[in-house]
């Protein structure tokens, strides 16, 4: 079965930093671009970037270029985003998906769920 | 980048049909095929329903279909059904990027 697994729910005071996870299985995880979507409490969704597994070539849409850091480890199917200093703003939950560019996004990951209060 | 425009909030009967528009420019909808749809029940992930415009993925419903035109895409649901209640996403590359840009999301409610 192809699936995405994300790390757990995280609360975070504001000024700390996070790292959050997408575990892929299923399919060969370096074939294919996983893009990170954020939605905040009751707003739409928003794509953060894309990542290519295989050669960490990283896309980012403006709104977030400089804000989070999006990696991917190959070796463990996993990519990542992180941030180094959490803003209250950052309160959201995020998805990742595979497909980006071009493609749609056809698998998804349940969700992380981030919470930044002081 | 800015948001495809998509109606806040849609709403039918059983059984009827409606429409979601999705109005982008002719740097994202109007010039290429890559529009898809996504549904999105609060507390799940979102689930892909539409890609490249027309195509349906295995196991999405027939009642699911996608259209362009111009600079305007669009989601039909026939038949409404009850578990269609949810919100509803259109995408669509962007040359602007060359990433996807997602809409502003419709409401669709089933009276």
């Amino acid at each position: 079965e192809v699936q995405l697994v994300q790390s757990g729910a995280e609360v975070k005071k504001p000024g700390e930093s996070l790292k959050i996870s997408c575990k892929g299985s299923g399919y060969t995880f370096t074939n294919y671009w996983i893009g990170w979507v954020r939605q905040m409490p009751g707003k739409g969704l928003e794509l953060m970037g894309i990542i290519f597994p295989d050669d960490s070539d990283t896309r980012y849409s403006p709104s977030f270029q400089g804000q989070v850091t999006i990696s991917a480890d190959k070796s463990i199917s996993a990519a990542y985003v992180q941030w180094s200093s959490l803003k209250a703003s950052d309160t959201a939950m995020y998805y990742c998906a595979v497909g980006g560019g071009n493609d749609a996004f056809d698998i998804w990951g349940q969700g992380t769920m981030v919470t930044v209060s002081s | 980048q800015s948001a495809l425009t998509q109606p806040a909030s849609v709403s039918g009967s059983l059984g009827q049909s409606i429409t979601i528009s999705c109005t982008g420019t002719s740097d994202d909808v109007g010039g290429y095929n890559y529009v898809s749809w996504y549904q999105h029940h609060p507390g799940k992930a979102p689930k892909l329903m539409i890609y490249e415009v027309i195509n349906r993925p295995s196991g999405v419903p027939a009642r699911f279909s996608g259209s362009k035109s111009g600079n305007t895409a669009s989601l039909t649901i026939s038949g409404l059904q009850a578990e269609d209640e949810a919100d509803y996403y259109c995408s669509s590359f962007t040359s602007t990027t060359t990433l996807g840009v997602f809409g502003t999301g419709t409401k669709v409610t089933v009276l």
